[in-house]
């Protein structure tokens, strides 16, 4: 149980153009569900905490407008990473909580490589 | 603010040798901590997790964990390590974000090489 999944695994797309990112929660409901960024060699950087029915809450730094985060239902979010350029290249990764009376553990996807050329 | 500390990053051992991986945190509370594995280029696995209880924590793959209130640990243990373990593994702290969810701060990260 508690399996996460995302697509794409891999993308490479043009400077200039959205990329919309899935993240889906396979056997649970999440109703919170973390988008992450990781760059090489380092700890996972968190962007956003997207809760169901309601606007995604951003990290300090982020930019809202950039990183479009929708969470249309209890088992998917999206993340759309618009106009990119290529500094957005990145490791993307997301996870969704199953919560277990007050208590959440987070599970992960296994990640989006982000490459804008 | 919750945080964690993993004061190695990089540690080297022998295949069938012991493994502990430290892990330090700051939490005003009784901590959410967990440790994850990530694979080149994968997600992150939970390994473990502690709540509440017991503090010796069994997990997946023969990892085990103990929560050591007094000096803030919770160390991850494996008595026999495989070369399939060669990985970077993260402790992370979870408290309560300001929107009532569950906020979970990593370290920065264990990078594991298995020698034969």
């Amino acid at each position: 149980g508690a399996v996460v999944s995302q697509h794409p695994s891999r993308v490479i797309c043009k400077s200039g153009t959205s990329v919309k990112i899935e993240c889906r929660s396979l056997d649970f409901q999440a109703t919170t569900m973390f988008w992450y960024r990781q760059f090489p060699k380092q700890s996972l950087m968190l962007m956003a905490t997207s809760n169901e029915g309601s606007k995604a809450t951003y990290e300090q730094g982020v930019e809202k407008d950039k990183f479009l985060i929708n969470h249309a239902s209890l088992t998917l979010s999206t993340l759309t990473v618009t106009s990119a350029h290529p500094e957005d290249s990145s490791f993307y990764i997301c996870s969704a909580t199953q919560r277990e009376g007050m208590r959440e553990t987070q599970y992960f996807g296994p990640g989006t490589r982000l490459l804008v050329l | 603010a919750q945080s964690v500390t993993q004061p190695d990053i990089h540690i080297t051992v022998s295949e069938g040798a012991s493994l502990e991986l430290r892990c330090n945190y700051s939490y005003g509370a009784t901590p959410y901590l967990f440790w994850y594995v990530q694979s080149p280029g994968q997600g992150l696995q939970l390994l473990l997790k502690y709540f509440s209880g017991d503090t010796l924590v069994q997990g997946i793959k023969g990892f085990e964990a103990e929560f050591k209130r007094s000096q803030s640990s919770f160390n991850l243990r494996k008595p026999s390590v495989h070369w399939s373990d060669a990985a970077e593994y993260f402790c992370a702290v979870g408290g309560l974000g300001s929107g009532g969810y569950q906020k979970v701060t990593f370290g920065t990260g264990t990078k594991l090489q298995v020698i034969p």
